[in-house]
């Protein structure tokens, strides 16, 4: 089977920095994938890794170990517009994403 | 804004009833997928459409059902639909391939009652 496992809620204040882990087991993996989800909205795509080691973007960076199936989301500078659900989703042939049950991050003041 | 527009953004149907969904991709993309996402839970793959053919599908019944159109939209169909078909809808375009970013659309809330 495939499966994913995130933590199911982080919270952290204005301006700390925060780590969503995200584990992974499949078959056939190409890459993990992260996305951000405010309530009632879109998926909105924040990075991609294929390979192992750090992506950074801006405030956010992710991280891919294979050999362990672990990844991980970093987010710094935190601001209240980031409390979010955050999806860590792997990627297989063809693009198809499958998802983890989501990490609900609160920011507070 | 992505580009990837859905409609309706709203639906009300009775059990045992049939929908109809539409994507519109966003200009250039040439493949289409399906999620449906429960409350709580992380969007679940339905199916993919590039170039009008079915490729790929999760584990859903062959009630669900699709269709991409040569401009690249998207239709998805659920027949005798059931209380646990309520959840949000999405459509994600892309270009081909497991390395590019899929673009989302706001969704289709779906409630049956």
């Amino acid at each position: 089977g495939q499966s994913l496992e995130q933590p199911s809620e982080v919270t952290a204040v204005e301006g700390a920095i925060v780590q969503i882990n995200c584990t992974y087991q499949t078959s056939g993996f190409y890459g993990l994938s992260w996305y951000q989800q405010h309530d009632g909205g879109a998926p909105t795509f924040l990075s991609y890794n294929a390979l192992d080691g750090l992506e950074e973007t801006g405030r956010f960076s992710s991280f891919l170990s294979r050999s362990d199936s672990y990844g991980y989301l970093l987010l710094q500078e935190l601001q209240m517009k980031d409390s979010a659900s955050y999806f860590c989703a792997v990627t297989h042939q063809g693009g198809k994403l499958i998802f983890g049950q989501g990490t609900e991050l609160s920011v507070k003041p | 804004e992505t580009g990837v527009t859905q409609s309706p953004t709203h639906l009300i149907k009775t059990r045992g009833q049939q929908v109809t969904l539409r994507c519109s991709s966003q200009s250039g993309h040439n493949t289409v997928s399906w999620y449906q996402q429960a409350l709580g839970q992380g969007p679940q793959f339905i199916f993919q459409y590039y170039r009008e053919e079915e490729n790929g599908r999760g584990n859903f019944p062959p009630r669900f059902s699709g269709l991409q159109f040569p401009n690249y939209s998207s239709e998805l169909n659920v027949n005798a639909l059931e209380l646990d078909d309520s959840a949000l809808y999405l459509c994600a375009s892309s270009l081909t391939g497991p390395n590019t970013e899929a673009f989302f659309g706001q969704g289709t809330r779906l409630t049956v009652v």
